[in-house]
């Protein structure tokens, strides 16, 4: 079986800071990764995958992402936040490649 | 088209009506999915398409729900004598590969938001 643990419903950052979303996930097979990204009345968008491989993982808009098997992490970071970064972050875990089970999501603010 | 487009983006339906919610994934793609994110949550899965035929309904609540597919591109979500907690957004996503590899993206749609009174 699969899940995920989203810590911090809310997250507020300010405007230039480190963003760091965490999530640690649980699995009974080699999971698959994912963190996407929900904007206000949009669907939801890829920021970055991990299948195999490196386990340091880039995606779209700066955003990055450590599989860290020994802490079952996957923890989503950005150097720097933007304003256009305000968004629901949602992590996903798969056992095979289709079925993602979310974790309940975090809402990132960014203060100017 | 150029994403996954779903109709209607928006319905109210009466406890006890049925409803249909309508898919049509990029031109081309494979695979077709159906999630359901009830508010405050996160998506959960429904359903799983390859073409035409359904692989995988193991995340269907309850036999008032139905998915088909039946020319393996538009697909429709139907759910028979709705109850409130079927309110939730359905978000359909459909991807052009049948597995994971680097150049499997899955791209959701925007959600049909359903509400049930």
């Amino acid at each position: 079986a699969q899940s995920v643990t989203q810590l911090g419903s809310h997250v507020s950052v300010s405007e230039g800071a480190l963003v760091l979303l965490r999530c640690n996930y649980s699995s009974s097979v080699p999971p698959y990764l994912f963190w996407y990204v929900q904007y206000p009345n949009q669907g939801l968008q890829l920021l970055l995958k991990y299948t195999t491989g490196a386990t340091l993982v880039k995606g779209i808009n700066g955003f990055e992402a450590e599989f860290k098997k020994s802490e079952t992490s996957f923890h989503l970071t950005k150097p720097s936040a933007h304003m256009s970064d305000a968004a629901e972050y949602f992590c996903a875990v798969s056992g095979n490649w289709y079925q993602f089970y979310f974790g309940t999501g975090t809402s990132l603010t960014v203060i100017p | 088209g150029a994403g996954v487009s779903q109709s209607p983006r928006y319905k109210v339906a009466k406890r006890g009506q049925d409803v249909a919610l309508r898919c049509d994934p990029i031109s081309g793609h494979v695979s077709l999915f159906w999630y359901q994110q009830a508010l405050g949550q996160g998506p959960e899965f429904l359903t799983y398409f390859q073409n035409e035929a359904q692989l995988d309904k193991s995340g269907l609540p309850s036999d008032r729900f139905f998915a088909e597919r039946p020319e393996g591109s538009v697909s429709t979500l139907k759910i028979q004598r709705t109850q409130q907690e079927d309110s939730a957004v359905y978000l359909c996503a459909s991807s052009s590969g049948t597995g994971t590899n680097s150049g499997n993206t899955i791209y959701f749609g925007e959600g049909s938001w359903l509400t049930v009174v």
